[in-house]
């Protein structure tokens, strides 16, 4: 089964405590993706990957670090996670960029305190 | 950026009837444009693509058009169902290797 799995689903943490958030897929995907989804601002984009060491910002990149190592994982990173970076994210993949599918995966609840 | 926006106002119809659901977008058209479900605490699932030079593409019960004059995509639902209730968001390539999502219509679909 095509999936995108992220742990952990729920976090409560506190400010400047360092933490990661998983991402796997089993599809083979190039291009990988993180966001954020706030109330009224939608989904954002956090960063991408084009393929494995080749990662780039989006949209609101500030206070997030990722790495792609391999093909199939895309850690998202907050080293000294703020309140303002609470939120709901979701990791994401495709083929590749060109008009395919995106699959998400679940979520992630983050709440920073 | 390249902007999508969608009626942040949830909609609410009757079973049975059409559902209707606007995005608009500005700049350049893209080459493509997607639609996505969404429900509560949910992940995006993917739904429908129109590319830039398809008038509109079915789906079973949906139906999406692609309008670059206007620089607007429609969304229906026919014969829509109290299942159909979610948000539904569209999406766009936006350049560079980035992707935009609008924050989504609410759908109500009352039995």
């Amino acid at each position: 089964e095509a999936q995108v799995t992220q742990n952990p689903r729920y976090l409560i943490t506190v400010t400047g405590k360092k933490l990661t958030v998983t991402c796997s897929q089993n599809m083979n995907h190039e291009y990988m993706s993180w966001y954020r989804q706030d109330p009224g601002l939608g989904l954002r984009q956090i960063y991408y990957s084009m393929n494995v060491e080749v990662t780039d910002k989006g949209d609101v990149p500030e206070g997030y670090k990722v790495s792609r190592k391999e093909k199939r994982n895309f850690p998202l990173i907050l080293e000294s996670p703020s309140p303002n970076q609470t939120s709901l994210y979701f990791c994401a993949s495709s083929r590749n960029r060109e008009g395919n599918t995106i699959y998400f995966g679940e979520g992630s609840w983050l709440t920073v305190v | 950026s390249q902007k999508i926006e969608q009626n942040s106002e949830a909609l609410n119809i009757q079973e049975g009837k059409t559902a209707t659901l606007t995005c608009n977008y500005t700049n350049y058209s893209p080459a493509y444009l997607q639609w996505y479900r969404q429900d509560p605490g949910r992940g995006p699932v993917f739904l429908l693509l129109i590319r830039e030079n398809e008038k509109e593409k079915r789906k079973e019960r949906l139906k999406v058009t692609f309008d670059t004059t206007l620089k607007q995509s429609l969304f229906h639902i026919t014969a829509s169902q109290p299942a159909d209730s979610a948000t539904y968001l569209c999406a766009r390539d936006g350049g560079f290797n980035k992707f935009y999502f609008g924050s989504g219509t609410k759908l109500n679909v009352k039995p």
